[in-house]
């Protein structure tokens, strides 16, 4: 069975950083990319960018390229996305997702929320 | 960036009635060589990821139940639930995943009447 598995909650202050990560299980994580997707509090899904575990290729959407870095640990099936200098306007759940043979995502991590609050 | 945009932005509608989503993307999506058209369809429950209902605009994911059907083509696209069950509550977003950076519609939110 194909799991994506999140790291949990996060509470940051601002102008401080974290790193999400996403476990990959019961499939070849090399074999597909791994999405970042943003839902902010209410809102709807935005793409942030992806990573080929395979060679570490990553691909970012222009509204979150240089805030955001995607990298991943393939010998330990995991992708991670770091955020720096988070603002308020960061608190989010972040979901990664999976694609299969086109780019649509097929399997979704649970998501973690990340609350910026002073 | 292709723009993704959705009507209505909410709807109401009776059990076993129907349910008509509707999405333009703001370019073709339709892809002449393969003749597939790069939109999907997810459903999201409140306090859940998304899950993928549809794919190449009209192939229905697997597991997912029959009363949910994909149509359209190029920029204009149709998501149809034919006899709405109280499980389909939720709210409904199409993704275009034709070129990056790829985008999703702000979504419709489907109630009973």
């Amino acid at each position: 069975e194909v799991q994506l598995v999140q790291s949990g909650a996060e509470l940051k202050k601002p102008g401080e950083s974290l790193r999400i990560s996403c476990k990959g299980s019961g499939y070849s994580f090399t074999n597909y990319w791994i999405n970042w997707v943003r839902q902010m509090p209410e809102k709807g899904l935005e793409w942030m960018g992806r990573i080929d575990p395979n060679d570490s290729y990553t691909n970012y959407s222009p509204s979150f390229q240089g805030h955001v870095s995607i990298s991943c640990d393939k010998s330990i099936n995991t992708a991670y996305l770091q955020l720096t200098s988070l603002k308020s306007s960061d608190t989010a759940i972040y979901y990664c997702a999976r694609q299969t043979s086109g780019d649509f995502f097929h399997y979704w991590g649970h998501g973690t929320l990340v609350t910026v609050s002073s | 960036d292709i723009v993704m945009a959705q009507t209505p932005e909410s709807l109401a509608v009776s059990l076993g009635e129907r349910a008509t989503i509707n999405c333009k993307s703001s370019q073709s999506v339709f892809f002449g060589p393969n003749n597939k058209n790069y939109l999907a369809w997810y459903q999201q429950k409140p306090g859940q990821p998304p899950e993928l209902l549809i794919y190449w605009a009209s192939t229905r994911e697997s597991g997912v139940p029959d009363r949910f059907s994909g149509s359209g083509s190029g920029t204009d696209f149709t998501l149809t639930i034919s006899s709405l069950q109280a499980e389909d509550v939720a709210i409904y977003f199409c993704q275009q995943y034709y070129s990056t950076p790829f985008t999703f519609g702000p979504g419709t939110r489907v109630d009973l009447k």
